[in-house]
């Protein structure tokens, strides 16, 4: 499974927010390709994905979102926090099957 | 601009049955995956099922396989998921989702199940 870390998180705008995400296994597929993503859902709102690859961000995602790591380890990192940002963060294994969600870090605002 | 439109979500009886329809726009259905998540109250996103969008594979969560089936009509770019046998911990929010990666979310319907 996927194991996110920590659970929540309180950050003061401007500051640097990290999310962890843990695979039970390699997610390195027989493609060579790591199917690892990032989704942020607001309070009400749908999801939308930041992330896709570990590290490419979608379109209209603002630069200061990142992710890294590799095999079975994984971040998220916001540089400078601001309000919009708040919610929780999910990672995505996509590959393999079963497609496995963390289960979630909840990001406030201070 | 792509949009996803979900719709068929109400209350439901424990062991009752409920169809989900998302009408899709905006770009070329035939050609994309399409998948089922759904948000219970409070817990994290659960994927629910997947189908190819060229020859039909369905994928299943082993919470719904037997009781959910996926299906499509790309003549009438619609996704569908037949709910039969449903529990109380069927009870979410179900969200259209389009592409294997996830690409793009409707806004989701309701889904109730409870006596």
């Amino acid at each position: 499974g996927m194991t996110q870390s920590p659970l929540s998180l309180s950050v003061t705008p401007g500051q640097p927010a990290s999310f962890s995400c843990r695979s039970s296994q390699s997610l390195v597929s027989s493609d060579g390709v790591t199917y690892l993503s990032w989704f942020h859902q607001r309070p009400g709102q749908s999801p939308r994905r930041l992330i896709y690859q570990i590290s490419n961000r979608d379109s209209g995602v603002p630069d200061r979102f990142s992710g890294s790591g590799s095999g079975s380890e994984f971040t998220l990192t916001i540089s400078r926090v601001e309000a919009e940002d708040v919610g929780v963060y999910y990672c995505l294994q996509a590959l393999p099957w079963p497609k496995t969600f963390g289960q979630g870090t909840k990001l406030e605002i201070k | 601009d792509e949009q996803l439109l979900e719709s068929g979500g109400g209350l439901v009886q424990p062991g009752g049955s409920l169809r989900l329809s998302c009408e899709a726009s905006g770009f070329t259905f035939s050609n994309s995956a399409m998948n089922w998540v759904r948000l219970a109250p409070g817990k994290g996103l659960e994927w629910v099922s997947t189908i190819s969008g060229s020859d039909y594979s369905t994928y299943y969560a082993d919470s719904v396989r037997g009781r959910f089936t996926i299906s499509r009509d790309n003549s009438k770019n619609t996704l569908i998921l037949q709910m039969n046998n449903l529990r109380a911990d069927d009870t979410a929010i179900y969200y259209c989702v389009r592409h294997w990666g996830f690409e793009f979310w409707g806004q989701g319907t309701q889904v109730t199940v409870s006596s």
